[in-house]
Order: structure tokens, then C-alpha cells, then sequence
């Protein structure tokens, strides 16, 4: 068990919707890092939070949007829902960035089935 | 663009047998080399090489970094089924930015 919780397990839902996944990091941890991993893809890094504010971003769509909350629990949310959606979606926290080699540990994962 | 290239994309081996896994990757400001292995779930964290450590070694898994030639190899020695999973190999750049993650091996250790 890393510490990263990630909620909810296993999502349905159906093509045009909305949905949110949410995240809390290890305690302790400052940093959020949101990714999509797909059947045939690696791991697609989305987006990333430090402590409320967004740090860096990656191939996330624009219909994908995210925030870190004051508790600095993270929400990520994906609307207009299209059937290439359907993926694991990871988080993943880490101390703090840029403060030499930085180890991230996953969550559980969020498996989104889009139909 | 930063990228990372894992070879092979999967193997087949049998118990006991001796495996290299291999990772190549172009990056500017490289920082660290990062191995994670994906069983079911969640990615699980291995090993992390850096300039100042270009060797790692847990057990039956070690790992060299090549800062010259830009690559990396997790050696797994006497496998076991338990060691079925994905092998993921990420780098990361200074300057605050995100892992560059390759798309994995997948091992398959047959009894």
C-alpha cells in the first residue's frame, strides 16, 4: 500500500457524460501528478499540482481539467466523455518537486469504462 | 522531446532463467532513471539511478545506468512467476518536470 488512495475504483458511465476521480496523497506529500494509461500506451502523464497550484501539464485534453484543494486532495475531471476514454487513470504524490531525484508512488488507479 | 524507449515490448521466459530488460532514452537535463514494476494495479517503485549511483541491486534485481550512452538495464536473475508484470522505465528531467515513462516490457515468467 503506497499511502495514495483513489476513488472510485471502477467507473461506467456512457459516452457525452461528465465524470470526477479523486485522489488524496501520501501524507505528507505536496505534489499531485495525474496519468492516463490506455491498453496499448505506456503511462501519459496529464498533469501535475503542487500544494493548490498547477505545475506543469502534459498531453491533457482540453474537455480534461483538474485542481488540488487546500487540503491538497486532487480532483480530476473528464467531460464530454468519448469511448477513447476508457482507461486507467493513475495519481500518483511525491514530497516535493524539483528537490533532487523525486520518487512518486501510485495509487490503486481509477478504471473508466466509457460505452 | 524528452522520450524513453523500452525494449523488448515482451518476453517469455522460463522459471529460473535470467532476464535483461533494457531502456533507452534522449532527455535534456537528465536528472534520474527510474524502474518501476506494474503487476495488477498500481506501479510499484524499484529502483532509482542517478549520476551519483549508476549501480542498484535488491535481491535477484539490479540495475546500471549508462549516462554516456543513454541507456539503462534491469537484470532479473533466477525469475520466479511472481515476477510476472510490467516493467516500466521513467526519466526525469531538472527543472521540475514530469517522469518521461517508456510503454514497458512485459514479463511472463512460465512455470
Amino acid at each position: 500500500d503506497s499511502g495514495v488512495t483513489q476513488t472510485p475504483k471502477h467507473l461506467i458511465t456512457a459516452t457525452g457524460q461528465r465524470v470526477t476521480l479523486r485522489c488524496s496523497p501520501r501524507s505528507g506529500d505536496l505534489s499531485v501528478y495525474w496519468y492516463q494509461q490506455s491498453l496499448d500506451q505506456g503511462l501519459q502523464f496529464l498533469i501535475q499540482y503542487y500544494n493548490g497550484e498547477e505545475r506543469a501539464k502534459g498531453n491533457i485534453l482540453e474537455r480534461f481539467s483538474a485542481q488540488q484543494f487546500p487540503d491538497l486532495h486532487s480532483e480530476l475531471n473528464l467531460s464530454s466523455l468519448e469511448l477513447g476514454d476508457s482507461a486507467l487513470y493513475f495519481c500518483a504524490s511525491s514530497v516535493e518537486p524539483g528537490q533532487g531525484a523525486n520518487e512518486q508512488f501510485f495509487g490503486p488507479g481509477t478504471r473508466l469504462t466509457v460505452l | 522531446e524528452d522520450k524513453v524507449v523500452q525494449s523488448p515490448l515482451s518476453l517469455v521466459v522460463h522459471e529460473g532463467d535470467t532476464v535483461t530488460l533494457n531502456c533507452s532514452y534522449e532527455v535534456t537535463n537528465f536528472r534520474s532513471l527510474l524502474w518501476y514494476k506494474q503487476e495488477k494495479k498500481a506501479p510499484t517503485f524499484l529502483f532509482m539511478l542517478t549520476s551519483s549511483g549508476i549501480e542498484k541491486k535488491s535481491g535477484r534485481l539490479s540495475s546500471i545506468l549508462d549516462k554516456k550512452e543513454l541507456f539503462s538495464i534491469l537484470n532479473i536473475t533466477a525469475t520466479q512467476t511472481g515476477d510476472s508484470a510490467v516493467y516500466l522505465c521513467a526519466v526525469e528531467a531538472s527543472g521540475n518536470t514530469p517522469l518521461v515513462f517508456g510503454k514497458g516490457t512485459r514479463l511472463s515468467v512460465i512455470a
